[in-house]
């Protein structure tokens, strides 16, 4: 079964500074990874998607995440946060051993200081 | 492209009522989802389609609750008699080609049950 971990339920960065936010991801086979964003009273969107390319892929608003199998992990960093940044995000896991259905990890809170 | 269209953005229902939650997928897309978040259980999955078959309905909650695609780009999601513990948002997402692609989610239907 395909589980996804995500490590911190709450991040608080300060403006300039880099945000980290880590998943954890179990799967039986070759895993596609992604992660969403959720401004408030928002829906989720895509930021970056992984599917067997390049281990680091880069997304939308200065987002990256690098796809490391040996440690099965999906981590999301950029190098300055800014306040818009401010938002929940949700790693996702997707295994064609799983018929190809999603599982969402809990999500993680981001929240920025000036 | 328009992106998945939700409606209604807002509704407030009294207990017993029939509440109608109604989405237009993305033009092209095959595959559509419906989803609940609520703060307690996060997102959760009710039911997956795939070209307007339903695929996996094992998340919807009890029998108040039906869904249908009664055509390729409309899709409803029916709660009959509607309770205070359904009050959550309710998203609806799509996509090409099954539930291994990216997912498109709309900006969400809030439901109060009061």
């Amino acid at each position: 079964a395909q589980s996804v971990t995500q490590l911190d339920s709450h991040v608080s960065v300060s403006e300039g500074t880099p945000v980290l936010l880590r998943c954890n991801y179990s799967s039986s086979y070759s895993p596609s990874l992604f992660w969403y964003v959720q401004h408030p009273n928002k829906g989720l969107q895509l930021l970056l998607k992984y599917t067997s390319a390049a281990t680091l892929v880069k997304g939308i608003n200065g987002f990256e995440a690098e796809f490391k199998k040996s440690e099965t992990s999906f981590h999301l960093t950029k190098p300055s946060a800014h306040m818009s940044d401010a938002a929940e995000y949700f790693c996702v896991v997707s295994d064609v051993n799983a018929g190809n259905m999603l599982t969402f990890g809990g999500g993680t809170r981001l929240m920025v200081k000036p | 492209d328009a992106g998945v269209i939700q409606s209604p953005r807002h509704e407030v229902t009294e207990m017993g009522q029939e509440v109608t939650l109604r989405c237009k997928l993305i033009s092209g897309h095959n595959s559509l989802f419906w989803y609940r978040q609520t703060m307690m259980r996060g997102l959760e999955l009710l039911i997956y389609f795939n070209n307007n078959v339903p695929i996996d309905d094992s998340g919807m909650p009890e029998d108040r609750f039906s869904a249908k695609m009664p055509n390729a780009s409309f899709s409803t999601l029916k709660i009959q008699p509607s309770e205070p513990r359904d009050s959550a948002v309710y998203f609806c997402a799509s996509s090409f080609g099954g539930s291994g692609n990216t997912i498109y989610f709309g900006e969400g239907s809030w439901l109060t049950v009061v």
